[in-house]
């Protein structure tokens, strides 16, 4: 069935560290790919999002690409701030109308 | 106001009260949802409304019960909870056309049962 994983946090980095986030799904479509992102207190945002193989989603300095070919659309940064801390959510969009949340990596940024 | 918005942002509540969490979009969507978010615990769809029709009930106990009067509000009415019940509940809508929705959420409304 239609499924995502999601890296496992807490992840801890220094101000200025590149960040990688591994999502992966199955799936028996192509579903659209979201990343979501929830900062302390808040609900859930929409980051940046890729609707077809290939696709680049990016914002605020986070980039992700949707490959078809190992079903993963993995968030990255190049340079993350102290401002970046939160908890992150991948979540594809599956034939059918569910869209279904990774667990959330929660992103701890040190100054 | 603008977006999605969440009255009480907070509650405390014995088991044996009834209480309601309100949402209100302001987006002009069709479609409106709630989430429960536990610690350490993925977010669990619990209803769907689509043009106020419910087209989803994730096996949720009937001490949970949604109404949505009209396409811009949604409630949860709560009775008779149990501690395990504390959590923070999500409230999103979207607009529903075809192909992909990408839904917005409210702040949530942390609840506390003792």
């Amino acid at each position: 069935g239609d499924s995502v994983t999601q890296m496992e946090g807490p992840v801890t980095l220094s101000e200025e560290a590149f960040l990688t986030i591994n999502c992966t799904y199955t799936a028996t479509g192509y579903p659209s790919l979201f990343w979501y992102v929830q900062y302390p207190g808040e609900g859930l945002q929409l980051l940046l999002k890729a609707t077809k193989a290939d696709d680049k989603g990016s914002n605020k300095g986070f980039e992700a690409t949707y490959r078809k070919e190992t079903t993963s659309f993995h968030l990255e940064k190049g340079s993350v701030q102290v401002s970046d801390s939160a908890v992150y959510f991948c979540a594809p969009f599956f034939q059918g109308g569910k869209l279904i949340f990774g667990q959330g990596t929660e992103l701890s940024v040190k100054p | 106001e603008t977006g999605v918005t969440q009255t009480p942002r907070h509650l405390v509540m014995g088991m044996t009260n009834k209480k309601s969490l309100k949402c209100e979009q302001h987006l002009g969507h069709n479609a409106m949802y709630w989430y429960k978010q536990s610690a350490k615990k993925p977010l669990e769809l619990m209803f769907v409304y689509n043009f106020k029709e419910q087209t989803e009930n994730n096996s949720v106990p009937s001490r949970f019960s949604p109404e949505c009067p009209n396409s811009s509000h949604l409630f949860l009415h709560l009775h008779t909870l149990q501690p395990e019940d504390s959590a923070l509940y999500l409230c999103a809508s979207s607009q529903v056309v075809s192909g992909v929705a990408e839904q917005f959420f409210g702040p949530g409304t942390r609840l506390t049962v003792l």
